[in-house]
Order: C-alpha cells, then sequence, then structure tokens
C-alpha cells in the first residue's frame, strides 16, 4: 500500500499571492484532513473533507479552502498569503471520519514560505 | 486548545525504557488517548491509542490510570530512532469529525 504523498515538498511564494498544495492520500482512505505546523508548534487543525465534501474546520480565515476529488485526493489553496502562513502544511488521510477507529497516516508536508 | 500537558523534554539512554507520562485530567468518557509521534522533517505518526484499558502493539505500550486522568506512553527499548517529538492527544467519538488536536509534545532525546 502506499502512504499518503504531498506535493510540492517546498515552496516560495511572495506576499499576497495564492497558492495550492496537493494531496494524495493512502489508498482505501476517504477522508482526508489538513494541518498547519508553524516552527516550533504542534500541527493545527485546518480542516477535514470526507468523500468531497467539507466536514470540519479549525479556527482559520475563509482564504484557506480545500478540495477533495472522486479519488479522495485533495488540494488545499490559500489565497492572499501573509507572512504569518509561513509553515509546514501536512495532509492525513484515514479509513473513516470516526478516526478512534482508524489512526491518521499523515504525509511528509509541504514547507511553504512567504517573502 | 490541547486537552493535554507533557513535560517539555526528556532524555533516555539507548536500550533503556523510555516513559513518557502526559496528563489529560478533563477527559470525558467517550474520548480515546492518542500518542503520534514525529521525527524531524516528517509527518506524525501514529503509535497507540486505548480508552481505558492498557494496550500494546509492536512499536509501544500505553497504560491509563484507572480514572483515566494521565497515561503512560512506554518504549520497552528505545534506539536512536526513536528520537523525535511525541504528542499525546485526546479526542472524542464525533459522528461528523474526530480532529486530532495537537500541544506541543515532549522532545525524547535518545542518547549512545
Amino acid at each position: 500500500e502506499t502512504g499518503v504523498t504531498q506535493s510540492p515538498t517546498h515552496l516560495i511564494k511572495t506576499r499576497g499571492q495564492q497558492v495550492t498544495l496537493r494531496c494524495s492520500s493512502q489508498s482505501g482512505h476517504n477522508t482526508v484532513s489538513w494541518y498547519q505546523q508553524a516552527l516550533g508548534q504542534g500541527p493545527q487543525f485546518i480542516f477535514q473533507y470526507y468523500r468531497e465534501e467539507e466536514n470540519g474546520r479549525g479556527n482559520f480565515p475563509p482564504r484557506f479552502s480545500g478540495l477533495q476529488f472522486p479519488n479522495y485526493s485533495s488540494e488545499l489553496n490559500v489565497n492572499a498569503l501573509e507572512l504569518d502562513d509561513s509553515a509546514l502544511y501536512l495532509c492525513a488521510s484515514s479509513l473513516s471520519r470516526q478516526v478512534s477507529n482508524y489512526g491518521y497516516t499523515f504525509g511528509s508536508g509541504t514547507r511553504l514560505t512567504v517573502v | 486548545d490541547a486537552k493535554t500537558t507533557q513535560p517539555p523534554s526528556m532524555d533516555c539512554a539507548e536500550g533503556r525504557a523510555a516513559n513518557l507520562p502526559c496528563n489529560h485530567s478533563t477527559i470525558s468518557g467517550n474520548e480515546y488517548v492518542y500518542w503520534y509521534r514525529q521525527i524531524h522533517s516528517q509527518g506524525p505518526q501514529y503509535i497507540i491509542h486505548g480508552l481505558k484499558n492498557n494496550e500494546t502493539n509492536e512499536m509501544a505500550s500505553l497504560i491509563i490510570t484507572e480514572d483515566r486522568k494521565s497515561s503512560t506512553l512506554i518504549l520497552p527499548h528505545a534506539t536512536l530512532r526513536d528520537t523525535a517529538v511525541y504528542y499525546c492527544i485526546v479526542s472524542g467519538l464525533s459522528y461528523n469529525t474526530d480532529k486530532l488536536i495537537f500541544g506541543t509534545g515532549t522532545r525524547l532525546q535518545v542518547f549512545p
């Protein structure tokens, strides 16, 4: 079985620009979550998608948006980038929305730097 | 906010058991205790989870106190590759969304 893959691994953007990050879920996983991890901090929940619908959102502004596709791959879009958006963005997939039944499988993340 | 409290750092000699404590005094009856670890420059890796009984798998053991207000993750024979940040997370059964709320974790340094 393949794990969770994210692309690109590193990215540099200018303040005000838009960015799209991509995630390919582990085979058979229908739920994907996105997390933002600032340097020295634990990951912070952005939102979760289940079967192409947003299924919960953390404390992030609307300029953070996402998509999940029929093959369960996913995108995270961030508009009007700010310097504080510089972070490691992690994608995690699971077999179920109920993570208590199954653990999450995380990708290695995309390191976004906003200058 | 994270519902757990962990020491910021711990050291352990290679080959010895690493015991990582976690306090979760406000845990409610339907919430599980999860442990993940994050090795530098990688995504978090699931280790183990439990509700109220002790659990063991090929990676670790999880000991949960009877009142469920604290737990300990045990790595029985720590190796240098176990050097990582370990996160203790409490998360509940939810029909809609089970999200993991990470704290700052415990940085475990295994030394030769």
